[in-house]
């Protein structure tokens, strides 16, 4: 069965101080790994789409990697406006822009404090 | 560009009633998907539309369909409601040569 779990479920982070998020998938046949930024109420932002193993994505202060069994997202000096949800989601072997679905890990809430 | 546009934004409803919830999918996307995300959870997957046909169904019950216009826009029903059907309903659009799925604001279901 495909499954993606994030851990951990929340990190309190001072603002300035570096850490990373993980995300560990099982699916068979990965088409694609997706992180998403969610504020509360939102709807989710569209983050970094990774395909294969080794390849790295960065946008400001995130960078997200990928290896054959899981992902990170690491937030460099984080500042408070950084605080949200970030949801990663793979699509498995079917998964395709007209067929298919993304399979959604439970989030990492992370707080960001000045 | 405007994005993923859903109406409204929150709705209550009693159990037993019906609800009918709106998608508009970026210009030039013919994908829409449908996810339910009930607090503390991930969304998860409720239907897939293209091209005005079902490409995908998640494991929802039969209280739930939905279907696509000629626009490409979306209506997402629910039939019966129940207490747990209380959510944030997200609506997401794509185009058929690209993975990346992009998520409107979502409507805000209370079930009492």
């Amino acid at each position: 069965e495909d499954q993606v779990t994030q851990s951990p479920e929340a990190l309190r982070l001072q603002e300035g101080e570096s850490s990373s998020l993980n995300c560990s998938y099982t699916v068979s046949g990965l088409r694609g790994l997706f992180w998403y930024r969610q504020d509360p109420g939102k709807g989710p932002e569209f983050l970094f789409t990774l395909y294969s193993a080794g390849e790295e994505k960065e946008k400001e202060r995130l960078k997200a990697t990928l290896t054959k069994k899981e992902s990170f997202l690491h937030i460099t000096a984080p500042k408070p406006e950084d605080s949200a949800t970030y949801l990663c989601a793979v699509g498995g072997a079917n998964y395709g822009g007209s067929q298919g679905n993304l399979i959604f890990g439970k989030g990492t809430k992370l707080s960001v404090k000045p | 560009d405007a994005g993923v546009t859903q109406s409204p934004t929150h709705l209550i409803k009693t159990r037993g009633q019906h609800v009918t919830l709106r998608c508009s999918p970026i210009s030039g996307h013919k994908s829409v998907s449908w996810y339910q995300q009930v607090l503390g959870q991930g969304p998860q997957f409720i239907f897939q539309y293209y091209e005005k046909e079902e490409r995908g169904r998640g494991n929802f019950p039969d209280r739930f369909s939905a279907r696509q216009f000629p626009n490409y826009s979306s209506e997402l029903n629910v039939n019966a409601l129940l207490l747990g059907d209380s959510a944030l309903y997200l609506c997401a659009s794509s185009l058929p040569s690209y993975n990346e799925q992009f998520f409107g604001p979502g409507t805000r279901l209370t079930v009492l």
